[in-house]
C-alpha cells in the first residue's frame, strides 16, 4: 500500500538557520510522482515541487532544495537561510501513476515555525 | 488558466441544514478529488472521479455526504443534514489521469453550529 511518513510533527528554528524536512514514502509502483506543498496560515495549499520517479536529480530553487533518493525512499526538503515567511505546514505527497489512477497520498505534515 | 475554483470560500450553517460545496476543475484535467482537512485527521480523501465517473468513495464519512460530477467542468459535494463534526476545510483538486498537474483549489471553510 502507498504511504507517506513525515516523522517531524513540529520544527522550530531561528531565522537564517537551515532546516530540513524529512519525507519517507512507500509504494509498490515503479512510476510515481512526489510532491511538496506548503500551507501557510491563510490555509491554501501551495504547490512547491513535483518530482518524477525516474528523475533522481536533486533540485534547487532559490533557498529551497530537494533531495530525492530512491534507495532510501526519501524525498527531503531543505530550506536554506530560513525566513519568518517560511513558517507554515509542509506536506509531502505521493501520486501513483499506475494502479490508483492519480490518487494523492499525503503525509501528516510538518509545522515549521521560524522565529525572528 | 484560473486554476481550480471553489465556492463558497466560507460557509456557516446551522446543524441540520443542507450544505453544497462547488468546484470547477482546470479545463482538460480528467480527475477530480474532494479532500477534507481537520486537525484531528489531517488531509483525508473523500472521493475522486476519473472522466466524471466516481472511482473511489470509500472516504465519504457516511450517507449524509454525497458528491456528483455531472460534467467535466463542475462537481458538487453535498452534506445533508449537516452536523457540527462536519466543520472542516474542504479542498477540491484536479489533475490529469496520471497525477500530472495536480492542483488544489483555495478550499471552503465550513462551520456548522
Amino acid at each position: 500500500a502507498q504511504k507517506v511518513t513525515q516523522a517531524q510533527t513540529e520544527i522550530s528554528v531561528v531565522e537564517k538557520e537551515d532546516v530540513t524536512l524529512d519525507c519517507v514514502y512507500e509504494t509498490r509502483d515503479t512510476t510515481y510522482y512526489l510532491f511538496w506543498y506548503k500551507q501557510p496560515p491563510s490555509g491554501e495549499l501551495v504547490f512547491l515541487i513535483r518530482r518524477n520517479s525516474f528523475d533522481e536529480q536533486n533540485e534547487i530553487s532559490g533557498r529551497y532544495s530537494w533531495n530525492f533518493q530512491k534507495s532510501t525512499s526519501s524525498f527531503n526538503f531543505t530550506i536554506t537561510a530560513s525566513q519568518v515567511v517560511d513558517s507554515a505546514v509542509y506536506f509531502c505527497a505521493l501520486v501513483d501513476r499506475g494502479s490508483t489512477l492519480g490518487r494523492l497520498y499525503f503525509g501528516r505534515g510538518t509545522q515549521l515555525t521560524v522565529w525572528p | 488558466d484560473a486554476g481550480v475554483i471553489q465556492s463558497p470560500r466560507h460557509e456557516v450553517t446551522e446543524m441540520g441544514q443542507e450544505v453544497t460545496l462547488r468546484c470547477k476543475p482546470i479545463s482538460g484535467h480528467n480527475s477530480l478529488f474532494w479532500y477534507r482537512q481537520t486537525m484531528m485527521r489531517g488531509l483525508e480523501l473523500l472521493i475522486y472521479f476519473n472522466n466524471n465517473v466516481p472511482i473511489d468513495d470509500s472516504g465519504m464519512p457516511e450517507d449524509r455526504f454525497s458528491a456528483k460530477m455531472p460534467n467535466a467542468s463542475f462537481s458538487t459535494l453535498k452534506i445533508q443534514p449537516s452536523e457540527p463534526r462536519d466543520s472542516a476545510v474542504y479542498f477540491c483538486a484536479s489533475s490529469m489521469l496520471d497525477g500530472y498537474g495536480y492542483t488544489f483549489g483555495s478550499g471552503t471553510r465550513l462551520t456548522v453550529v
